[in-house]
């Protein structure tokens, strides 16, 4: 089955600066790629994806790339805000079912430094 | 729209006892799901379905079963409860309805805090 590895686990930056996570996946048919973020106590919430047809997608100040021959895809934050604080999780779709099952990333704890 | 719901929000059970967790959705959507998240780990599936009366298993799902009877529920259920169940546990649900290339965002419940003594 699909495999994700996520790093770093923890990750802290100044605020007004850049952070950047990085997952690989093992399966490379998978098609769709989520991250999710969770806030301390707060369920997962969707804040962007991307399909294997796109190599980049970018939202205001996240934006996501990702490598197809690499396996690999990437969430890019910028001028991060103490509000980006929370732990982020990528996922991946693997092919071949019918139940849009998500892989996830074991997470990374993000903490923007006021 | 309330979204997903669950309950219990915690639980404290006693090794041995059973107990079901609640989840409903009032999207109308046919997929739903069951994860659970330990601490400092990433979420693992349990058990999924894909519409009502169907249902099958994820990546960890001994111990629980599951039923849908309906499109909004998806009710876990715990069978001798061990400390190793000890986790949080999000419902989730998704609209898949547009066929075999679409990709729809996961909308999560709020949780369930287990632990088992």
């Amino acid at each position: 089955g699909e495999n994700v590895e996520q790093h770093p686990s923890t990750l802290s930056v100044q605020e007004g600066d850049s952070a950047v996570i990085k997952c690989t996946y093992s399966d490379s048919a998978s098609n769709y790629f989520p991250w999710y973020k969770q806030e301390l106590g707060k369920r997962p919430q969707l804040i962007i994806d991307i399909r294997s047809n796109v190599g980049e997608k970018k939202d205001q100040r996240i934006a996501v790339t990702l490598n197809k021959t690499a396996k690999h895809f990437s969430l890019h934050i910028t001028e991060t805000q103490p509000e980006d604080s929370a732990v982020y999780f990528c996922a991946a779709d693997p092919p071949g079912g019918s139940a849009r099952q998500l892989t996830f990333g074991s997470g990374t704890q993000l903490t923007v430094l006021p | 729209n309330a979204g997903v719901t669950q309950t219990p929000k915690f639980r404290i059970l006693k090794i041995g006892q059973s107990m079901t967790l609640q989840c409903t959705q009032d999207m109308n959507h046919n997929y739903m799901y069951w994860y659970r998240q330990d601490p400092g780990m990433g979420l693992k599936l349990i058990y999924y379905s894909v519409g009502a009366g169907i249902t099958d298993k994820g990546e960890v799902p001994n111990g629980y079963n599951v039923s849908r009877s309906t499109t909004e529920d998806f009710p876990l259920r715990l069978e001798l409860a061990a400390p190793s169940q000890t986790s949080v546990y999000f419902c989730a649900s998704s609209d898949q309805s547009g066929g075999a290339g679409s990709y729809n965002e996961q909308f999560f419940g709020p949780g369930t805090r287990l632990t088992v003594l």
